[in-house]
């Protein structure tokens, strides 16, 4: 079936660092491929997505590349904000149309 | 609503009684999911529905789960007979369509605690 294992957190930077949470997948066919994330107090929201391979999502200043080759869809930024802590979740929805989501990782911006 | 709305957004309950949660979907969205997040742990998927049809019911856990939609709108999921392991938050999301390529719109999920 399919799943999704990303890095475990919690993960906690000071502003201005590189972030890297590392994604990989296990499907059949050809899945599409999501980041979301969940704020303190909010709902989950869809933060980027790619559909097919080598496709690069991007959102706020995130990216992802969909790595058919590494099974990979590793979520990237430049330099964090304080504003970034939240929890984030690697999710593939398959043929099944369902989504299926990693553990999630936790993390925190320091000022 | 603008968004999807779930209720009750926390839940205390004793062992062995049922609840119902709600959700209420954007309007318009046709499909409808619910996942479970125990804490710490990531999401499991328990169901969707396609318009008032439920195509996979595979994720729910036992047979004390449940769950209908009517008139493509609003859904509930039912757990009878409580257990503490039942304890986590319910999340419903919804989209436009079924596919694989689309977006889920999440509410902000009912708490449920099993003492």
């Amino acid at each position: 079936g399919n799943s999704v294992t990303q890095m475990e957190g919690p993960v906690t930077l000071s502003e201005e660092a590189f972030l890297t949470i590392n994604c990989t997948y296990t499907a059949t066919g050809y899945p599409s491929l999501f980041w979301y994330v969940q704020y303190p107090g909010e709902g989950l929201q869809l933060l980027l997505k790619a559909t097919k391979a080598d496709d690069k999502g991007s959102n706020k200043g995130f990216e992802a590349t969909y790595r058919k080759e590494t099974t990979s869809f590793h979520l990237e930024k430049g330099s964090v904000q304080v504003s970034d802590s939240a929890v984030y979740f690697c999710a593939l929805s398959g043929s099944d149309y369902k989504l299926s989501f990693g553990a999630g990782t936790t993390v925190t911006v320091r000022a | 609503g603008a968004g999807v709305s779930q209720s009750p957004s926390n839940k205390v309950t004793e062992k062995g009684k049922d609840v119902e949660l709600r959700c209420d979907p954007i309007s318009g969205h046709t499909a409808l999911y619910w996942y479970r997040q125990r804490l710490g742990q990531g999401l499991e998927f328990l169901i969707y529905f396609q318009g008032n049809s439920a195509p996979d019911k595979s994720g729910l856990p036992s047979d004390r789960f449940s769950a209908e939609r009517t008139g493509e709108s609003v859904s509930t999921l039912t757990i009878q007979r409580t257990q503490q392991e039942d304890s986590a938050v319910y999340l419903c999301a919804s989209s436009p369509t079924t596919t694989n390529t689309g977006e889920l719109f999440f509410g902000e999920g009912s708490r449920l605690t099993v003492l």
